[in-house]
Formats: structure tokens, C-alpha cells, sequence
């Protein structure tokens, strides 16, 4: 199955910074069919990126994906406080969808 | 506004079974797929399964085929997830999740339940 490895695993950050997350896929998505989810303390994720790039209903364009192959990022220009979460990369090109480990925003 | 809400989670000996249900709402249920996803807390997510709109095409983790069979019944907007077999490992917050793109069965979500805590313990 396709591996992504997410880095950093945790990032301590101050809100309206910015800030960029990394996740590398083990083998190439030919359709860059990535996607981000951010999950807040006990709620269930919530989608803000598909197709590497796109955003989804309702996302505020401070988000930003970009990406393609082995190599995307998801990129919020200013962190508000609600941005403070988990943060996962689902990749659905290759059976079986796999997702990334997480990477952590908290507050500094 | 879209929403689903998962129930039928709780304590299950090994070797049990159990089944989830998810009633949706706020969209046509009959034209999208639905996954089942889970999640042990405080770790990361992991999908299970996923069924095509019609229920006519079914997809499994390897680590659930053969115990767990996903179903749909599209005139009650509901989907199940039937366990057997069950293991510690499968405790896990299960949720279900919406398929934004209508005749595209894809894992991608972008509708979530709040969850439902599958415990299996003696």
C-alpha cells in the first residue's frame, strides 16, 4: 500500500503565522488525488483540500494545497485560533486509500 | 445542511459481533458512496470500507474483509457496518463519511459523522 509521511509531527507556532505542512507519498499519485483534513479535540475530521490544490465548500482561502507526484504541501497563510488541530493527508489514487500519520499544530 | 449520525458503537467481548448504523441527512443519499472509517484515539485514521451508491460494489481493508460486510439501504438514507469476529484491535472510534462527487466511489470524504466507540474488551 502507499505510505505518506508527514512532516513536521508537531509544530509550535503563534496565530497569524504562517505556516507549511509536508507529505510525501512512497510512490507517485499519477492523478494527484491528495487530499488534507484537519480534526480539532474530539471531532471528526473535516475535509479542506482535494486534488492537491482544490479547495473544498466553505474552506477560506488562507488554506492552500500544491503538490503533485511524491511531494505536496498544505499551506495556511495566517493561523487563527481555530487552526490549532491535527492535521492528516489522505491520498484516493491508489487502492487502498491511505492517510498520513499527522502533523501536529499547537499553540507557542 | 448535511449530517450523519452514527450508532449501534459499545463494549463487545472477542469474538463478538456488533453493527453500526449512520442515518444521513440533508442530501440524496441513493447518489453518493459512503465509507466507513475509524480511528483509535489519539492515533490516526484508517479506512475500512466503502460501498458504491447503489450497494452494488463493495470495498474492504484487508484487515476487515471477511469479518466486517459494509450495506446501504437507500430508502431509509442509512448505512450499516455489520462486525464479526471481533478483535481488540478493532477497537476504535468508527466513523461514516459522505463522498463529495456523485458516480465516483473514492474514499475521499468530505462529510464526517461525529463517531461511534467500538470497544472490545472481556
Amino acid at each position: 500500500e502507499t505510505v505518506l509521511t508527514q512532516s513536521p509531527g508537531t509544530l509550535s507556532l503563534s496565530p497569524g503565522e504562517r505556516v507549511t505542512l509536508s507529505c510525501r507519498a512512497s510512490q507517485s499519485l499519477g492523478r494527484n488525488f491528495l487530499a488534507w483534513y484537519r480534526q480539532k479535540p474530539g471531532q471528526a475530521p473535516r475535509l479542506l483540500i482535494y486534488g492537491a490544490s482544490s479547495r473544498a465548500t466553505g474552506i477560506p482561502d488562507r488554506f492552500s494545497g500544491s503538490g503533485s507526484g511524491t511531494d505536496f504541501t498544505l499551506t495556511i497563510s495566517r493561523l487563527e485560533p481555530e487552526d490549532f488541530a491535527m492535521y492528516f493527508c489522505q491520498q484516493y489514487d491508489i487502492s487502498p486509500g491511505t492517510f498520513g500519520q499527522g502533523t501536529k499544530l499547537e499553540i507557542k | 445542511e448535511v449530517q450523519l449520525l452514527e450508532s449501534g458503537g459499545g463494549l463487545v467481548q472477542p469474538g463478538g459481533s456488533l453493527r453500526l448504523s449512520c442515518a444521513a441527512s440533508g442530501f440524496t443519499f441513493g447518489n453518493y458512496a459512503m465509507t466507513w472509517f475509524r480511528q483509535v484515539p489519539g492515533k490516526g485514521l484508517e479506512w475500512v470500507s466503502t460501498l458504491s451508491e447503489t450497494g452494488g460494489s463493495t470495498y474492504y481493508s484487508e484487515s476487515v474483509k471477511g469479518r466486517f460486510t459494509i450495506s446501504r439501504d437507500n430508502s431509509k438514507n442509512t448505512l450499516y457496518l455489520h462486525m464479526s469476529s471481533l478483535r481488540a484491535e478493532d477497537t476504535a472510534v468508527y466513523y461514516c463519511a459522505k463522498c463529495p462527487i456523485t458516480g465516483f466511489t473514492s474514499v475521499l470524504s468530505d462529510y464526517w459523522g461525529q463517531g461511534a466507540l467500538v470497544t472490545v474488551s472481556s
